[in-house]
């Protein structure tokens, strides 16, 4: 079945600089990665999402780039603020399933 | 719009008691989700239900069963609770299944001592 691997686990990075975030992932046969943000104490929230037709997608200062042949997708946040402090957590698609990656905890310093 | 409504925020529960966990959207979707939370090992899918009148086992689904009652609503029942089951459990709904935007509620936090 589809694993999805996710790291780091922890980011910390100062305020106005960029974090990235990096997946991996095993199904050949996925097609649909999506990006979640997780607050304290609230569900997880959509942030971004990529199919497999597309290499990069933007929405103003997060991005995705999916490598369908490396079987990797990243996320990039740039000009990192305080409200960017979560658990981001990536995910792909399988069997009409999402399979979650362990999530990493983004701390912006200021 | 209230989106996914789960109920209720927290729980304790002693060991073998047994309780319901209820989840209501009012998004009009047609699939339907429960997750377990747990540090460190991400979201892990305990049953899910693409449509009204189906449901079918995720990853976890031992010591669980579910009932989707109409197309709003899917509740989550332990019969007999464990310590392995204290966790955050989260339901979800999506359009349709897989690979589209899912909504979370926010969350019922569950102890069992």
């Amino acid at each position: 079945g589809e694993n999805v691997e996710q790291h780091p686990s922890t980011l910390s990075v100062q305020e106005g600089d960029s974090a990235v975030i990096k997946c991996t992932y095993s199904d050949s046969a996925s097609n649909y990665f999506p990006w979640y943000k997780q607050e304290l104490g609230k569900g997880p929230q959509l942030i971004i999402d990529i199919r497999s037709n597309v290499g990069e997608k933007k929405d103003q200062r997060i991005a995705v780039t999916l490598n369908k042949t490396a079987k990797h997708f990243s996320l990039h946040i740039t000009e990192t603020q305080p409200e960017d402090s979560a658990v981001y957590f990536c995910a792909a698609d399988s069997n009409y399933q999402l399979i979650w990656g362990a999530g990493t905890k983004l701390i912006i310093k200021p | 719009n209230a989106g996914v409504t789960q109920t209720p925020k927290f729980q304790v529960l002693k060991t073998g008691q047994s309780m319901t966990l209820q989840c209501a959207q009012d998004m009009n979707h047609n699939s339907m989700y429960w997750y377990r939370q747990d540090p460190g090992m991400g979201l892990r899918l305990i049953y899910y239900s693409a449509s009204e009148g189906t449901t079918d086992k995720g990853e976890v689904p031992n010591g669980y069963n579910v009932s989707r009652l109409n197309k709003r609503e899917f509740s989550l029942r332990l019969e007999s609770a464990a310590p392995s089951q204290t966790s955050v459990y989260f339901c979800a709904s999506s359009e349709v299944q897989g690979n589209t935007e899912a909504f979370f509620g926010q969350g019922t936090r569950l102890t069992v001592v």
